[in-house]
């Protein structure tokens, strides 16, 4: 079936540290694939998004590759923030069924401390 | 552009009670997906409506119910609240249905509490 792991929280990290989160998927077909995070007391906000293998999203600093060949999607940046502090999904397309449209990993939580 | 708007932002009940929630997905957009989020589980997809429809059911028990109206507007209602039903609920809109490279976008959610 169609899955998505990420690599357990949370994290915490210093200020200009570097941050990997880690996201590997299990689907049928080629799925778009998405980070999304979200801050305390809000919903989810799209942080970037891949289509095809090979492509790469980035936003605000953040980075992450579309790995086919090793069913990856890790987020990168390269120092971080207080204000990054927060929740990150991962989450892959499907066509639809009872997961819905978007499969989404457990999370990971990110402090950034000062 | 306004965003997706979900109303109220919190709900207090008891349980045995009903509730309704609000959604108001991103002018143009058709497709309203409603998901649950809570500590141990995660977010979870209650389902979809596009076009007025239901197009995808997530694992819920028949207590959780949804509508979507002709201007994309959407509602779903809880029965007999139990305690288990205490979550943040989410609503997402996009262009389209069915996967793709669509993203979704999502409101900030309303809380509900069952006492």
């Amino acid at each position: 079936g169609n899955s998505v792991t990420q690599m357990e929280g949370p994290v915490t990290l210093s200020e200009e540290a570097f941050l990997t989160i880690n996201c590997t998927y299990t689907a049928t077909g080629y799925p778009s694939l998405f980070w999304y995070v979200q801050y305390p007391g809000e919903g989810l906000q799209l942080l970037l998004k891949a289509t095809k293998a090979d492509d790469k999203g980035s936003n605000k600093g953040f980075e992450a590759t579309y790995r086919k060949e090793t069913t990856s999607f890790h987020l990168e940046k390269g120092s971080v923030q207080v204000s990054d502090s927060a929740v990150y999904f991962c989450a892959l397309s499907i066509v639809g069924g009872s997961q819905g449209n978007l499969i989404f990993g457990k999370g990971t939580k990110l402090s950034v401390k000062p | 552009k306004a965003g997706v708007t979900q109303t109220p932002r919190y709900l207090i009940k008891t349980r045995g009670q009903q509730v309704t929630l609000s959604c108001s997905p991103i002018s143009g957009h058709r497709s309203v997906s409603w998901y649950q989020q809570t500590p141990g589980q995660g977010l979870q997809f209650l389902f979809e409506y596009f076009s007025e429809t239901q197009r995808n059911k997530g694992n819920f028990p028949g207590r959780f119910s949804g509508r979507q109206f002709s201007n994309s507007r959407s509602e779903m209602n809880v029965s007999t609240l139990e305690l288990g039903d205490s979550a943040l609920y989410l609503c997402a809109s996009s262009l389209t249905t069915g996967g793709s490279n669509q993203p979704q976008h999502f409101g900030d959610g309303t809380r509900l509490s069952i006492l």
